[in-house]
C-alpha cells in the first residue's frame, strides 16, 4: 500500500517570501509519478506540478519547484516570490497502478501581506 | 481551466432523501473518479471507473453508487441521505496518455440534515 506524508498541517509566509512545504511517501513500485495540488478556498482543484520518478532532474514550473530526493522518498515543494493568489490548501499525491493518486493530509498554507 | 463539471455546487436535503450528484467531462477521458473530502482535510478515493459499464470501489467504503453508461458521464447516488454523509463530493478524470494529471471538478458540497 502506499502512504503519502505532509507532516505540517498548517503555514505561512510573508508575501514575496520563499515557502517550503514537505512531502514524504512510500511506494513499493519502480515506475510512479508525484504530484503536488492546489485548492484554492472554495474553488477547483488544480495541478501545481509534476515529477516523473525516473527523471532526476528537479521539476520546475515558474515560482514553483520540487526537491525530489528518490532515495529518501521525500518530495518537497518550494514557491519562491510568494503571492497572496498562493493562499490554498497544498496536497501532495503519488500515482500508482491504474492511474490511482493517494493524497497525503495537506498543508494549509497563508501568504501575509 | 478543466473540461469537468458537477452539478449541484451546494446542496442541503433531510435525511432519508434520494440525491444523485451529478458530474460530466468533455475531454473524453476514460478514467474517472469520486473522492470524498471533509473540509480542509485530505481526499478519499470512494469510486472510480476505467471507462463505459466500468465501476469499482475506492479505498473508502460508501454507502454511494455509481453508473458509467457514457464515457462523459459519472454520476453518484445515494438512495438514502443520512448525517454522516455531509462532506464534499469531488469528481475527477484523467487520461493515461503521458501526463497521468487527474483535473478535478468544483465540487458538491452536500449536507444532510
Amino acid at each position: 500500500a502506499q502512504t503519502v506524508t505532509q507532516s505540517q498541517p498548517e503555514m505561512s509566509v510573508q508575501e514575496a517570501e520563499t515557502v517550503t512545504l514537505s512531502c514524504t511517501y512510500d511506494t513499493s513500485e519502480n515506475n510512479y509519478y508525484l504530484f503536488w495540488y492546489k485548492q484554492p478556498p472554495s474553488r477547483q482543484m488544480i495541478l501545481v506540478i509534476r515529477q516523473e520518478a525516473y527523471k532526476q532532474q528537479n521539476a520546475t514550473e515558474n515560482r514553483f519547484s520540487v526537491n525530489f530526493q528518490k532515495a529518501a522518498k521525500s518530495f518537497s515543494l518550494k514557491i519562491s516570490d510568494s503571492q497572496l493568489g498562493d493562499t490554498a490548501m497544498y496536497f501532495c499525491a503519488c500515482r500508482h497502478a491504474g492511474n490511482m493518486l493517494t493524497f497525503g493530509g495537506g498543508t494549509r498554507l497563508m501568504v501575509k501581506p | 481551466e478543466a473540461d469537468i463539471y458537477q452539478t449541484p455546487r451546494y446542496l442541503v436535503i433531510g435525511t432519508g432523501k434520494k440525491i444523485t450528484l451529478e458530474c460530466s467531462q468533455t475531454m473524453g477521458h476514460d478514467k474517472m473518479y469520486w473522492y470524498q473530502q471533509d473540509p480542509g482535510m485530505e481526499l478519499h478515493l470512494i469510486h472510480y471507473s476505467y471507462g463505459v459499464n466500468s465501476t469499482e470501489k475506492g479505498d473508502l467504503s460508501s454507502e454511494s453508487t455509481v453508473s458509467r453508461i457514457r464515457t462523459e458521464h459519472f454520476p453518484l447516488t445515494l438512495e438514502s441521505a443520512r448525517p454522516s454523509h455531509t462532506s464534499q463530493y469531488l469528481c475527477a478524470s484523467s487520461d493515461d496518455g503521458g501526463t497521468y494529471e487527474q483535473y478535478f471538478g468544483p465540487g458538491t458540497r452536500l449536507t444532510v440534515t
